[in-house]
């Protein structure tokens, strides 16, 4: 059973570039999180969305950014027209149901914008 | 805004010494935290997990101790090996409710082993 699934591992953009970061869920796991961190900073939440439904976005920007998690598909993370302070590390995690006691974290992709 | 936040942001200690890492936090309407390890280029490691309705929780080497009354979480890891060499954090959550899904994380402390 593998676990959450993200890729690239690494993913470098020029500016004004677009990034898309895929995360495949835990098999069985209907319930998908985004968190970004920032170098030495803790994780903050981003999006969560369930199969083909955005549940709650209040954590992301209001531009530049959308996500999805579409039927069949993993999940993916976008970022229209990177700037330098999008470099993080984005984490995406997955639970079987709604809650954070079921969390599994992916490895995460790290963004340098350049 | 409430927040997480970690008194220490680096800590060594020798081999075999127990290890403990504090975490203050400020929302009083969080009923759930959780300790999570984090490796260079890794995400991060469930731990170990507390309700607010208990104290103390044992795990396998790890204890977790929630005071309520300071809004003060530690988690104390025994006889330290290299392998835990990494940053910890503290999460919080409230549930039920729209939040009970969101995690609120702290800065994290990065503790390495002398060995």
């Amino acid at each position: 059973n593998a676990g959450v699934m993200q890729n690239p591992r690494h993913l470098v953009r020029r500016r004004g570039q677009e990034a898309r970061l895929r995360c495949s869920p835990m098999k069985g796991h209907s319930h998908v999180y985004w968190y970004r961190q920032l170098p030495e900073e803790g994780l903050k939440f981003m999006v969560y969305l369930q199969k083909e439904n955005i549940i709650d976005e209040s954590g992301m920007p209001k531009e530049r950014f959308s996500a999805e998690f579409p039927k069949e598909g993993p999940s993916i993370l976008r970022i229209q027209q990177v700037v330098r302070g999008d470099s993080a590390a984005y984490f995406c995690a997955s639970s079987p149901g709604r809650g954070a006691g079921g969390y599994t974290f992916g490895s995460g992709t790290r963004l340098t914008v350049v | 805004g409430e927040n997480v936040g970690l008194h220490l942001p680096t800590l060594s200690v020798q081999e075999g010494d127990n290890s403990i890492i504090n975490c203050a936090y400020s929302n009083s309407a969080s009923d759930y935290f959780i300790w999570y390890k984090q490796e260079s280029g890794k995400g991060p490691q469930f731990i170990i997990d507390i309700r607010s309705n208990m104290d103390k929780r044992q795990g396998q080497r790890v204890t977790v101790l929630l005071n309520k009354t300071v809004k003060h979480l530690s988690l104390q890891i025994a006889a330290t090996q290299p392998g835990d060499s990494a940053v910890y954090f503290c999460a919080e959550n409230i549930s039920p409710g729209a939040g009970s899904y969101q995690l609120t994380f702290g800065k994290g402390t990065k503790l390495s082993v002398i060995p």
